[in-house]
C-alpha cells in the first residue's frame, strides 16, 4: 500500500508548455512537501503546504486537503526545470514521511 | 555556509565488508535522517534520529547501524548482513522534531554505493 502516489511517472515536455504534476495521498496530514531532485542526486525542498496555493517564480502548488490530492504547476517550463519531482507527506506521528515514486520531467529546448 | 555534508559521494564494498557512510551538518537541526533510493521507488527511511545519543529504526533498518554521538554528526554503517546494499543514500536534517510534519527537511547530495 502507497501511502502517497503521483503521476505521470515520466513526462516529456516542450519548452515553454505549462506543466502540471499530481499528488494523492491517503493519510491524514498537516503539510505536504514537493521536492526536486536534481540529476546529481540532490534534493531540495520547492514548497510545503497545509492549504490553497504557494508560487515562487514560475512554480506553483496547490492543495486540496478535503480529495487530499495536490498539484506542482511550472509556466513557461524551461530545460533547466528537468528534474524529478517528489511528493512526501509526514506521518501521523510526524517522526518520518513517505514519499511518492516521483515524476521524472525532461524540458525540451 | 550552512548545510548537510555527505561524503563520499561514491563508495564500493566488496563482499562481507563493512563500510561507513558520512553525514554531518551545521543547520543546528536536532532531527536527522537515513534514507535508502532505488530505481522506481520512493525515498525508503533506514533510521532516524531525535536528539544526540538516541535513535531509532525507520521501515528498513536490518543491514544498517548508526551512532548519533554528535548533534552535527550522524553516520550510517552498511554492514556485511545487507545483502542488496547497492543503491543511493541520502541524509536529511529538520529543525524541529515531531513537528508534524511542518517543517521543510534539508537533504545532502547523497551517496552511491555500489558492490565491487
Amino acid at each position: 500500500k502507497n501511502e502517497v502516489e503521483q503521476s505521470p511517472q515520466n513526462l516529456t515536455a516542450q519548452e515553454g508548455e505549462f506543466i502540471t504534476i499530481n499528488c494523492s495521498y491517503s493519510v491524514g496530514i498537516s503539510a505536504l512537501h514537493w521536492l526536486q531532485q536534481h540529476p546529481g542526486g540532490g534534493i531540495v525542498s520547492l514548497f510545503m503546504l497545509s492549504s490553497g496555493k504557494k508560487k515562487h517564480g514560475r512554480l506553483i502548488a496547490t492543495i486540496n486537503i478535503q480529495e487530499k490530492h495536490s498539484s506542482l504547476h511550472i509556466t513557461a517550463s524551461h530545460p533547466r526545470d528537468s528534474a524529478v519531482y517528489i511528493c512526501a507527506v509526514p506521518s501521523n506521528t510526524g517522526n518520518q514521511f513517505y514519499f511518492g515514486t516521483g515524476t521524472s520531467l525532461t524540458v525540451i529546448p | 555556509d550552512g548545510g548537510i555534508t555527505q561524503s563520499p559521494k561514491y563508495l564500493f564494498r566488496k563482499e562481507g565488508q563493512n563500510v561507513t557512510l558520512s553525514c554531518e551538518q551545521n543547520l543546528n537541526h536536532d532531527a536527522m535522517y537515513w534514507y535508502r533510493q532505488d530505481p522506481g521507488q520512493g525515498l525508503r527511511l533506514i533510521y532516524y534520529s531525535q536528539i544526540v545519543n538516541d535513535f531509532q529504526k525507520g521501515d528498513i533498518a536490518e543491514g544498517y547501524s548508526v551512532s548519533r554521538e554528535k548533534k552535527e554528526s550522524f553516520p550510517l554503517t552498511v554492514t556485511s548482513a545487507q545483502k542488496n546494499p547497492t543503491a543511493f543514500y541520502l541524509c536529511a536534517t529538520s529543525g524541529v522534531w515531531g513537528g508534524r510534519g511542518n517543517q521543510p527537511q534539508h537533504f545532502g547530495d547523497g551517496t552511491r554505493l555500489s558492490i565491487l
